[in-house]
């Protein structure tokens, strides 16, 4: 069975730094492009970053750019999001995601088929 | 602000179908695939409607999705009390190099 399992969450003082993680389990992990999306609280889902399955190519939305750090490690089957600079905005539900498709460029673009639970981040002083 | 735009709510009552509408831009919907997704806050979002319109192995057929142009709708047919969550659109900008999500639609079955 299917399994990603995020860790990593926490209570964080403004400026500080945080690396969530995602242990994926039960598909064959580095032939799949992987995502993170976050909701904060009383808000909606927004997609956070992305890393593709071959090139580890790395996407990251504005709100983020320049402060996340998506990486993989495929021998230990774990997707990674270093977060740095966290502000009161960042203060939300992380979850990391497969997509429904694997080894295609963008995969993403065609849907997240397994989610992991979540890991809560919250950032306050 | 989303670049996908959603209403904020839709309600029917048990048995009644109920559309969702998600509007966007050529830069996303207009060149790339929807995928909707049902998420009961607190738990792990799921995939409803890929590639616009195909559902994933158990989703109900109730369930439907379409797009034309800019635009792509869900339609929740037969709607039952376990319908009630948020739902969203999501697809690929090409212009962003990212993947967007709609500001979501809370369904209540009244």
């Amino acid at each position: 069975e299917v399994h990603l399992v995020e860790s990593g969450g926490g209570l964080v003082q403004p400026g500080g730094s945080l690396t969530l993680s995602c242990a994926a389990s039960g598909f064959t992990f580095h032939e799949y492009a992987m995502t993170w999306v976050r909701q904060a609280p009383g808000k909606g889902l927004e997609w956070v970053s992305g890393i593709d399955d071959n090139d580890g190519r790395t996407y990251y939305a504005d709100s983020v750019k320049g402060r996340f750090t998506i990486s993989r490690d495929n021998s230990k089957n774990t997707l990674y999001l270093v977060i740095n600079s966290l502000r009161a905005e960042d203060t939300a539900i992380y979850y990391c995601a497969k997509p429904r498709l694997r080894l295609v460029p963008a995969a993403i673009a065609y849907g997240m088929d397994v989610w992991g639970q979540g890991t809560t981040v919250t950032v306050s002083s | 602000q989303s670049v996908l735009t959603q209403s904020p709510s839709a309600s029917g009552t048990p048995g009644q179908r109920v559309t969702i509408s998600c509007s966007g831009s050529s830069s996303n919907i207009g060149s790339n695939t929807v995928n909707w997704y049902q998420h009961f806050p607190g738990t792990a979002p799921k995939l409803l409607i890929y590639s616009n319109g195909h559902r994933p192995s158990g989703v109900p057929d109730r369930f439907s999705g379409s797009k034309s142009g800019s635009s792509a709708s869900l339609a929740i047919s037969g709607l039952q009390s376990d319908d009630e969550a948020d739902y969203y659109c999501a697809a690929w900008d090409d212009s962003l190099n990212g993947y967007v999500f709609g500001a979501g639609t809370m369904v209540t079955v009244l």
